[in-house]
């Protein structure tokens, strides 16, 4: 059971917008920034958005992150299929001394 | 172009330590700008956090596994360790090191990660 709630799956077909919820509570999400991570098969994990709403050097612009009082959202416009991959959020929590914690992870499928 | 590398045994017998070495290139982990974190994967599930180390010592560990970790480093190898005693099965993963911006007490995103490596608890 992870601290932070995503959706198992989401699917769209290519050009499509499709966008992957996480929500949490008043010590993670509504007091700290979220993060997102993109996951290719048999890789590790890549830092796609941060601060919430912030693209590191090289992430397309087709990516976009936002967050409202204790949930998130990340949306990928223009879907690829090398977009298909897991997604996980991510967010500091200020409750036992402090720690970060994960959403389970959304599987995203392009048709 | 900064590089980690986990090393450490791919098998190891339950109730025993696990240990693994993550191994810093091309930067220095004393630099005091990042922290260096454990997260693991068991296989085909989610992402977690185990703990993470500053150039000083300080730590903060996951609470839920708190009791069995342990994370150094070693500035003169520019390498951080991490040990998880007592293991069982469920803490079969594959174990990722990671560097993230110390923005803040939070800190920032995991912005490099090493490949991970597998390790099996089984006799």
């Amino acid at each position: 059971q992870s601290v932070l709630t995503q959706p198992p799956s989401a699917s769209g077909t290519p050009g499509q917008r499709v966008t992957i919820s996480c929500s949490g509570s008043s010590s993670n999400i509504g007091s700290n920034y979220v993060y997102w991570y993109q996951q290719l098969p048999g890789t590790a994990p890549k830092l796609l958005i941060y601060r919430n709403n912030q693209r590191p050097s090289g992430v397309p612009d087709r990516f976009s992150g936002s967050k409202s009082g204790t949930s998130a959202s990340l949306a990928i416009s223009g879907l690829r299929s090398e977009d298909e991959a897991d997604y996980y959020c991510a967010a500091w929590d200020d409750s036992l001394s402090g720690h970060w914690v994960f959403g389970g992870g959304t599987k995203l499928t392009v048709l | 172009q900064v590089q980690l590398q986990e090393s450490g045994p791919g098998l190891v017998k339950p109730s025993q330590t696990l240990s693994l070495t993550c191994t810093v290139s091309g930067g220095s982990i004393s630099s005091g700008s990042y922290y260096w974190s454990w997260i693991r994967q068991p296989a085909g599930k989610g992402l977690e956090w185990i703990g993470r180390i500053y150039t000083s010592g300080s730590t903060n560990y996951n609470p839920s596994l708190k009791s069995r970790v342990t994370i150094s480093v070693d500035t003169s190898k520019n390498q951080f360790s991490l040990k998880l005693s007592s293991v069982t099965a469920a803490d079969t993963a594959v174990y990722y090191c990671a560097r993230s911006p110390r923005w803040s007490v939070a800190g920032g995103g995991w912005d490099y990660w090493g490949q991970g490596t597998l390790v099996t608890v089984s006799s």
